[in-house]
Formats: structure tokens, C-alpha cells, sequence
């Protein structure tokens, strides 16, 4: 069982280039989402989705998109990077959002914006 | 805005002590809190959750407190091991669900052999 695998580990781009950070999720879960992680800072979630076709906006989505065309997919687009994109992102899923089941992570994409 | 924070960034411990991780949360809607570790270099792993409905709970070797009136959650691990050694997060759920988490900012664990 693989879980929530994110591709790819490292990174790094040009100010103005574009890119996708894929992740996929084998165990069925409904709910998949997006964070970053900054020294400092903890967690911030930047889009989530509770469904296939279902996406929302976290709490720091400006220079993100997402789409959720299956259940077990959730890439996260940089359409123009910045170097304040500049973060290891972590992908989660959850198999509800009601549930007080755990939220499992993928190890990480260490994206770096020169 | 609210938001949950540490009281302490690090914290030594010696192996086979125990160790209190404590974390203040501000948002009075919150009825949800999760404590998750994070090794390095990986992604955060599950380590226990505790609704506001209850005051404590216990998996192996950790416990969960949660107190409403002054919004205090606090992680303890029993017989710290080495293996302990990591960051510590506290994340709140103003929805009550795991879906849209709130992080803390983390404290290291360290444990001394």
C-alpha cells in the first residue's frame, strides 16, 4: 500500500516558469489537500478538494491551482513561480472530512525559486 | 486572526524520562485538536486527536490533555525513546473535522541517550 505519494521530491526553478507537483492517493479517500510548510511558519493549507470535481481555497491559494479529476489524483499548479514560493509542500487525503479518522501525508516536494 | 501556537520551540529530554509538549490555541470555535510528529524529512504522521467533548485521552505511551478554560493542549510521552525525536505540531479544527487544519509552529523534541 503505497498512500499518498508525491512527485517530485525536489525542485527547483526559474522566477516565471510554470510547474506541477502530482500526487496520488491509493487508499479511496475522498478528501486530498495541499500545504505548505516554511520555517517557522507550521502547516498552511493552500487548496483542498472533498471530492472528484470539488475544489476550495485555503488559507494561502493566491499563485496556486488545482483540479481533482479522479479520486485518487490532486496536482497542485504554479502557473508563474515566485521566488516566495520557495517551500516544501505536502499533499494529505483523508477518507472523510467528517471523520476523526487520520489525515496521512506524503514525505514532500521541496520546490526552490531562484 | 486566531491561531494555535507552542509555548516552547525545543525541548531537551533525557531517554526514559517523560516529556509534556504544550500548545495554546485561541479560537474558541475550535472543538477538534490533533497532535501530529514529523521526522526529518518525511511528512507529518498521526500521533493522536481529542475532541473538545473530553479532557483526556490516551494511545501508547502518549496522552492527550485538553483544557477548554484556559485553551491549553498539552502532548505527553511516556518513557521518552530516541526514537521520539522530532518535531511536534498541535493543529486545530474550527469545523470540528480533520479536513481544514489550523498547524502550530512546532516544537523539537530531542532526546538525550
Amino acid at each position: 500500500n503505497a498512500g499518498v505519494t508525491q512527485t517530485p521530491k525536489f525542485q527547483v526553478l526559474k522566477t516565471g516558469q510554470s510547474m506541477t507537483l502530482q500526487c496520488a492517493q491509493d487508499m479511496n479517500h475522498e478528501y486530498m489537500s495541499w500545504y505548505r510548510q516554511d520555517p517557522g511558519m507550521g502547516l498552511r493549507l493552500i487548496h483542498y478538494s472533498v471530492g472528484a470535481g470539488i475544489t476550495d481555497q485555503g488559507e494561502v491559494p493566491n499563485g496556486y491551482n488545482v483540479s481533482r479529476s479522479t479520486t485518487e489524483d490532486f496536482p497542485l499548479r504554479l502557473l508563474s513561480a515566485a521566488p516566495s514560493q520557495t517551500s516544501v509542500y505536502f499533499c494529505a487525503s483523508s477518507y472523510s472530512t467528517g471523520s476523526t479518522g487520520e489525515l496521512f501525508f506524503g514525505e514532500g516536494s521541496r520546490l526552490t525559486v531562484l | 486572526g486566531e491561531s494555535v501556537g507552542l509555548h516552547l520551540p525545543t525541548l531537551s529530554v533525557q531517554e526514559g524520562d517523560n516529556s509534556i509538549i504544550n500548545c495554546a490555541y485561541s479560537n474558541s470555535a475550535s472543538d477538534y485538536f490533533i497532535w501530529y510528529k514529523q521526522e526529518s524529512g518525511k511528512g507529518p504522521q498521526f500521533i493522536i486527536d481529542i475532541r473538545s467533548n473530553m479532557d483526556k485521552r490516551q494511545g501508547q505511551r502518549v496522552t492527550v490533555l485538553l483544557n477548554k478554560t484556559v485553551k491549553h493542549l498539552s502532548l505527553q510521552i511516556a518513557a521518552t525513546q530516541p526514537g521520539d525525536s522530532a518535531v511536534y505540531f498541535c493543529a486545530e479544527s474550527p469545523g470540528g473535522s480533520q479536513g481544514n487544519l489550523i498547524f502550530g509552529k512546532g516544537t523539537k523534541l530531542s532526546v538525550k541517550p
